[in-house]
């Protein structure tokens, strides 16, 4: 039980294009999605916190107008990178979690490589 | 803020124990976690256990936590060539605005040797 599935496992573009990654809970609905970035070698970073029906929580540091994350619904979270740079080049995680995150463990996707040419 | 450490790297034969540990800052961390990555992939939720707990074991897998101390260390017991990943501890507490957010450790890898 409590899989995620995030699309696409990998991505390939040019500088200037907009990318958008889907997280989907397949088997339970998740009140609470979170992203993540993972540079090489290091730690995951906390992107932003989302939860269903209203806007994200973005963490000091990261834009909203660059990364924008969508949930519309209790099984669907999205995150657009919009306008993407070679410096967004990385490994994007997300996760779903049936309650706000405290009594309920995060799952994770299996992660979306971003490379930015 | 809260900061989690952990041990970079960690050798062990095949069919030896693995012990992995974790020091955390946060004295109101509710729920601790171990998850592994493999290369390329996402994390995977391996056990947790909360902090008024002492131990859990599953299976090959035992918890230790003493908060005392706030240390944390998996113990897997048995290792195989599968077990070879990246092991990321984390906490869990009470954020702002009612949100509870994990901070991870940096990530031990774990080699075993056949």
């Amino acid at each position: 039980g409590a899989v995620v599935s995030q699309h696409p496992s990998r991505v390939i573009c040019k500088s200037g294009t907009s990318v958008k990654i889907e997280c989907r809970s397949l088997d339970f609905q998740a009140t609470t999605m979170f992203w993540y970035r993972q540079f090489p070698k290091q730690s995951l970073m906390l992107m932003a916190t989302s939860n269903e029906g209203s806007k994200a929580t973005y963490e000091q540091g990261v834009e909203k107008d660059k990364f924008l994350i969508n949930h519309a619904s209790l099984t669907l979270s999205t995150l657009t990178v919009t306008s993407a740079h070679p410096e967004d080049s990385s490994f994007y995680i997300c996760s779903a979690s049936l309650g706000r995150g405290g009594y309920q463990p995060q799952h994770f996707g299996d992660g979306t490589r971003l490379s930015i040419l | 803020g809260e900061d989690v450490e952990q041990s970079l790297f960690l050798s062990v034969r095949e069919g030896d124990s693995s012990v992995i540990n974790c020091t955390y800052t946060d004295s109101s961390s509710t729920y601790l976690y171990w998850y592994k990555q493999e290369p390329g992939a996402g994390l995977q939720l391996l056990t947790y256990i909360f902090s008024n707990m002492d131990m859990k074991q599953d299976q090959r897998l035992t918890v230790l936590l003493n908060k005392k101390d706030k240390h944390l260390s998996l113990r897997i017991a048995d290792t195989q060539t599968g077990d070879s990943a990246i092991y990321f501890c984390a906490e869990t507490a009470l954020k702002g605005a009612g949100s509870y957010q994990l901070t991870f450790g940096k990530g031990t890898k774990l080699s075993v040797i056949p």
